[in-house]
């Protein structure tokens, strides 16, 4: 069964600063593989995808990601954070059949002034 | 651009009581997943419909039920609510099996007293 483990459960980071979100995935094949935001009380947004090709994947809000087969990692990174930034993310895999995505378990962000 | 509905947004219950959640699909999305959140929790996956049809299921307790309409939209019957039950439901659409990304409403908060 695939897996996804989001190893910081807290990140906090000032304003302005650079912010690298770590996600690892478990899984036999190549999975497709998501960055979803939610902040308080709303609903889950997606930032950006994988399934295939150019394994650096650009996504809203200027967030990046890259996926490094060797590492089974897809790590999010976003150059300069903006207070609004300030979320909790969650990084998500999914089989090529079927429909059901595995969430890791989030990583929550704060952003300092 | 329109987005996923659900309705209520908030639904308070007693124990023992039963609910029901319900999702409006993006239009012309024939896949519609739920997946109910605990507080501090990442989303679990509990069941999927594509065309009407149970295309998967995960976590689904027995006392859960649900269902999609011809008109594609879905319901979540919930019976004999425990306090366990309490927390964030989301409904997410999709267009068919293809690996495109699912689309999530702003979720239905039940709290179960």
């Amino acid at each position: 069964a695939q897996s996804v483990t989001q190893p910081d459960i807290h990140i906090t980071v000032s304003e302005g600063a650079s912010l690298e979100l770590r996600c690892n995935y478990s899984y036999g094949a190549t999975p497709y593989l998501f960055w979803y935001v939610q902040s308080p009380g709303q609903g889950l947004q997606l930032l950006l995808k994988y399934f295939s090709g150019d394994t650096l994947v650009q996504g809203i809000k200027g967030f990046e990601a890259e996926f490094k087969r060797s590492q089974s990692s897809f790590n999010l990174r976003k150059p300069s954070v903006h207070w609004s930034d300030a979320a909790e993310y969650f990084c998500a895999v999914k089989k090529a059949a079927g429909n059901k995505l595995t969430f890791g378990g989030g990583t929550r962000v704060l952003v300092k002034p | 651009a329109a987005g996923v509905i659900q309705s209520p947004r908030h639904l308070i219950k007693e124990k023992r009581e039963t609910a029901t959640l319900k999702c409006y699909p993006i239009p012309r999305h024939d896949t519609v997943y739920w997946y109910q959140q605990g507080p501090g929790q990442d989303p679990q996956f509990l069941i999927s419909f594509y065309e009407k049809m149970q295309s998967d299921k995960g976590s689904i307790p027995d006392r859960f039920s649900a269902q999609q309409f011809s008109d594609y939209h879905s319901e979540l019957n919930m019976s004999s609510l425990e306090l366990g039950d309490s927390a964030l439901y989301f409904c997410a659409s999709s267009l068919d099996l293809r690996p495109t990304e699912a689309f999530f409403g702003q979720g239905t908060r039940l709290t179960v007293v």
